[in-house]
C-alpha cells in the first residue's frame, strides 16, 4: 500500500529553528509538496522537490532524498504565524497526488 | 483578484438529505478536485476534472456526485448514500491536469449532518 508518515504534532519556541520529516513508501515517485494550512483554512503552498538535495526559499526550506523515501521542512526564525499544520504529498508513479495526514505546528512565545 | 470561492463555509443538514457544495474559480484553470478532509487523515480524492463535461471519480467517490458544466464551476453533491458525510471538504484546481502543477485552494465547507 501507498503510505506517507509525518509526526502528529510538534511544539517549538518563536524564533528557534523546527525541522518537519516526512518519510514515503509509494509506488513510485514523481515530485514531493509541502503545503501549509492553518486551522480552519485552505491549505496553501510553500515547495514543491522532485531532485535531491535542499530547496530554499526565505525562513522556509525543504530537502528531499530519494533513495531514502524521505523529506524534510526547515523552519527558521519561527513566528507565531507560523502555527500551523504541515501537509507533505507525495506524486506516485501513476501521477496521482497522495497525501499526509499532517503535522500540527504549536509555536510558544 | 483571482481564486477560488466556496460556498458556504459552514453548512447543516438532516441525515437523509442530498446538499450541493458550490466551488467557481476565476484563475482560468482547467483542472479542478475535491477534497474531503477529516481529523488524522490526509486529503482524500472525491472527484476530480480535467475539462469542461468531464470527470473522474477519485478514490472515495461513493454517495457523492459532480458536474462540470462550466470551466470555472465545479459543484458536488453529497447525498443521502454517503454514510459519513460530516466533514471538511475542500475544492482546488490547477493551470493543468498535470499532477506536478501547484494545486490552489478553496476556504472549504465544514458540512456537518445531524
Amino acid at each position: 500500500g501507498q503510505n506517507i508518515d509525518q509526526p502528529t504534532e510538534m511544539t517549538a519556541t518563536e524564533g528557534a529553528i523546527v525541522q518537519i520529516n516526512c518519510t514515503y513508501q509509494t509506488s513510485g515517485f514523481n515530485g514531493l509538496f509541502w503545503y501549509q494550512q492553518h486551522a480552519g483554512e485552505a491549505p496553501t503552498f510553500l515547495s514543491y522537490n522532485v531532485l535531491d538535495g535542499l530547496e530554499e526559499k526565505g525562513r522556509f526550506s525543504s530537502f528531499l532524498s530519494r533513495s531514502k523515501g524521505y523529506s524534510y521542512l526547515l523552519l527558521k526564525e519561527l513566528q507565531m504565524k507560523d502555527s500551523a499544520s504541515y501537509l507533505c504529498a507525495v506524486i506516485d508513479s501513476n501521477y496521482q497526488l497522495i497525501w499526509g495526514a499532517g503535522t500540527k505546528l504549536i509555536i510558544k512565545p | 483578484d483571482g481564486g477560488i470561492t466556496q460556498s458556504p463555509k459552514y453548512l447543516f443538514r438532516k441525515e437523509g438529505q442530498n446538499v450541493t457544495l458550490s466551488c467557481e474559480q476565476n484563475l482560468n484553470h482547467d483542472a479542478m478536485y475535491w477534497y474531503r478532509q477529516d481529523p488524522g487523515q490526509g486529503l482524500r480524492l472525491i472527484y476530480y476534472s480535467q475539462i469542461v463535461n468531464d470527470f473522474q471519480k477519485g478514490d472515495i467517490a461513493e454517495g457523492y456526485s459532480v458536474s462540470r458544466e462550466k470551466k470555472e464551476s465545479f459543484p458536488l453533491t453529497v447525498t443521502s448514500a454517503q454514510k459519513n458525510p460530516t466533514a471538511f471538504y475542500l475544492c482546488a484546481s490547477t493551470a493543468g491536469g498535470e499532477a506536478y502543477n501547484e494545486q490552489f485552494f478553496g476556504p472549504g465547507t465544514r458540512l456537518t449532518v445531524l
